[in-house]
């Protein structure tokens, strides 16, 4: 049973960087599949941030790309976020999941717990 | 605001059957689109009920089933069961917006 557990951080400052990692068990982050980052702030629906490809291809959120970076360790068989200068409207629940893709298809499989993030001051 | 449009809560006894709509546009829901649907236990990772718009995944019952038209889909609950109460959400991709996945504000079903 493929499993994704995220962790980091739980409470993070304004102006700060938030930093999860996400562990991957019985599927290979090198596999043909997508490793996205999904996040839910309270009372909306969910949003996604950006995905990880093969040979380190990303597409990130146009709304998030210019503070957003998505990177793998594939010896640890692990990806990562990287989000900038958070604010308050960043709280919520982050997930990373795997997707399986097909052409303009791509459905998520598998999801992890989610980490619940806070921005205060 | 969420791109796809869900209804925010639908209820119904034991039994009964529901239905989830979520519409959207052209460049979501429209031809060549993708529609999955998932279901949410607060506290508990959210599961995969439908993908493509009618498939089951393996270990999904059967009393869920997708259907689509023009540009909306809906997801049906037959025989509701009290394991059933969730949030419901849907999700496609949006070419105009290039993001590869929009959502719907979810669909909290109640069973009575």
């Amino acid at each position: 049973q493929v499993q994704l557990q995220g962790s980091g951080p739980g409470l993070l400052r304004p102006s700060e960087t938030l930093s999860l990692t996400c562990g991957v068990s019985d599927s290979s982050i090198n596999s043909g599949y997508s490793w996205t980052w999904i996040r839910q702030s309270p009372g909306k629906g969910p949003e996604w941030i950006g995905s990880l490809y093969r040979r380190g291809k990303t597409y990130y959120n146009p709304s998030l790309k210019s503070r957003v970076t998505i990177s793998s360790d594939t010896f640890k068989n692990q990806f990562s976020l990287s989000l900038t200068s958070v604010t308050a409207a960043d709280t919520g629940v982050y997930f990373c999941v795997r997707s399986d893709c097909s052409g303009s298809s791509c459905f998520i499989d598998y999801w992890g717990q989610g980490a619940l993030v806070t921005v205060s001051s | 605001q969420s791109v796809l449009t869900q209804p925010p809560s639908v209820s119904g006894a034991p039994g009964q059957r529901v239905t989830i709509s979520c519409t959207g546009s052209n460049s979501n829901l429209g031809p060549g689109s993708h529609i999955h649907w998932y279901q949410h236990v607060p506290g508990t990772a959210p599961k995969l009920l439908i993908y493509d718009y009618t498939n089951r995944p393996s270990g999904v019952p059967d009393r869920f089933s997708g259907s689509r038209s023009a540009t909306s889909a809906s997801l049906a609950i037959s025989g509701l069961q009290a394991e059933d109460e969730a949030d419901y959400y849907c999700q496609s991709y949006d070419n105009n917006l290039s993001v590869l996945y929009v959502f719907g504000g979810g669909t909290k079903v109640t069973v009575l």
